[in-house]
């Protein structure tokens, strides 16, 4: 089965401090790309991040990055210098192949709260 | 800018009531998707177009139904909706549907059904 798990279903950090959100996986595809969306109460999903899984080199954006380890199937999130604005739901995902066509498929998500 | 766009942002209908969500694209994107997403839990994909082509997942609902009259625009019909359909509706598009292709999404519209 192709699935994604986030073990924590809520999380919260300080200001300014640093966070990881836990991510892991199941596919025995070799070729795929793991995406990190982000949805604020009330708004909408946004692309925070995507790691390409023949890359070794771990993405980043801004204060954003992940530390992807294939042979483990994992993929956190690492948020640094937490502003308020990033209090959302975290979604961890990928495409899989099902039925002759890709699909992208979510975990359960983790909702991150930044406290001032 | 290039969204995505989706009409209305909250809409309220009764049990049994036919209705109608409405998502708009201007990225010029091939494929676009509908996925049902109730209150804490992942977004679930119900169908997407790639351009013309249908392609409905197989736990999806007779009740939902999608219509791509061309590419910018996609609605999604609910021909009589239940109180287990209260959800929030997204709508995504992307390039192509392959492993590299991003998934951009619009705001969604909060569906409540009395």
């Amino acid at each position: 089965a192709q699935t994604v798990t986030q073990s924590q279903p809520e999380m919260s950090v300080q200001e300014a401090e640093t966070v990881t959100l836990s991510c892991t996986y199941d596919t025995s595809e070799n070729n795929y790309y793991l995406f990190w969306y982000k949805q604020p109460p009330s708004r909408q999903m946004i692309l925070v991040i995507r790691q390409e899984a023949y890359k070794q080199q771990n993405a980043t954006e801004n204060r954003f990055s992940v530390n992807f380890q294939k042979a483990a199937k994992s993929f956190s999130l690492k948020i640094s210098d937490s502003q308020l604005g990033d209090t959302a739901m975290y979604f961890c995902a990928f495409i899989i192949t099902q039925g002759g066509s890709e699909k992208l498929v979510f975990g359960k998500g983790t909702k991150l709260t930044v406290n001032p | 800018d290039a969204m995505v766009i989706q009409n209305p942002r909250y809409q309220v209908t009764q049990f049994g009531k036919p209705v109608t969500l409405s998502c708009s694209q201007t990225l010029n994107h091939n494929v676009m998707y509908w996925y049902q997403q109730k209150s804490s839990q992942a977004p679930k994909l119900l169908f997407h177009y790639y351009d013309k082509d249908f392609n409905n997942e197989a736990d999806t609902p007779d009740n939902f139904q999608s219509r791509r009259p061309n590419t910018s625009f996609c609605f999604l019909d609910i021909r009589s909706p239940g109180l287990g359909d209260a959800a929030m509706y997204l709508c995504a598009t992307s390039r192509g549907t392959g492993y590299t292709d991003t998934q951009y999404f619009g705001p969604g519209t909060r569906l409540t059904v009395l």
